[in-house]
């Protein structure tokens, strides 16, 4: 089955400690997205990349670090330094062609205790 | 930038037509989108309109855009209690490559169906 998925579905973190979402898909696709959602604020791009081994920031980077060494893989972590990190994460991929649709994953919950 | 609104509610009777409005402002936008979201999941695509057409119809669902207007709906004939969700529009950025990929979303508009 061609898809993406997401690992841990809920994910609960002490203050001060880095965690790490992981999003893998096997669509082939180049581009690879992280979304975070709160109630009430629709999707917010913290980082995308169009290829391997290259990323860029979105309207939300502070806070969160990212890697592309594969195609099939695009972690984030969730460092210290973001202030509010409870929300649900979400992560997409596209073909990478210019306005090409996005395909979501199943999303991470993560809650900061 | 780019701004995509939706209103946040809309409650509809079972057998009934739900109507979803959007206004996006990039007038550059080449593809529009609708997404749906069910508790706790991620966001399904729906269906997509290409900027340059008026109307798309796929099954139970109609999207009319209005370029002029820069106003999107989608229209849900014969909605079932299934139907309940968040239905989020999404805009994608047009040419010159600082937009390449990324789609801008409204608040999401929460769907609920009742019998």
């Amino acid at each position: 089955d061609g898809g993406i998925t997401q690992s841990p579905k809920y994910l609960f973190r002490k203050e001060g400690q880095n965690v790490t979402l992981s999003c893998e898909q096997n669509l082939n696709h180049d581009a690879m997205y992280w979304y975070r959602q709160d109630p009430g604020q629709g999707l917010r791009l913290i980082y995308y990349s169009q290829i391997v081994n290259d990323f860029q920031k979105g309207d939300i980077a502070e806070g969160y670090s990212v890697s592309r060494e594969k195609k099939e893989s695009f972690p984030l972590t969730v460092t210290s330094a973001q202030k509010n990190p409870t929300a649900f994460y979400l992560c997409a991929s596209s073909s990478g062609r210019w306005s090409d649709t996005q395909y979501f994953g199943p999303g991470t919950r993560l809650t900061v205790l | 930038g780019e701004d995509v609104e939706q209103s946040l509610f809309l409650s509809v009777r079972e057998g009934d037509s739900s109507v979803i409005n959007c206004t996006y402002t990039d007038s550059s936008s080449t593809y529009l989108y609708w997404y749906k979201q069910e508790p706790g999941a991620g966001l399904q695509l729906l269906t997509y309109i290409f900027s340059n057409m008026d109307m798309k119809q796929d099954q139970r669902l109609t999207v009319l855009l209005n370029k002029k207007d820069k106003h999107l709906s989608l229209r849900i004939a014969d909605t079932q209690t299934g139907d309940s969700a968040i239905y989020f529009c999404a805009e994608s950025g047009g040419a010159g490559g600082t937009s390449y990929g990324k789609l801008t979303f409204g608040q999401g508009t929460i769907l609920t169906v009742h019998p």
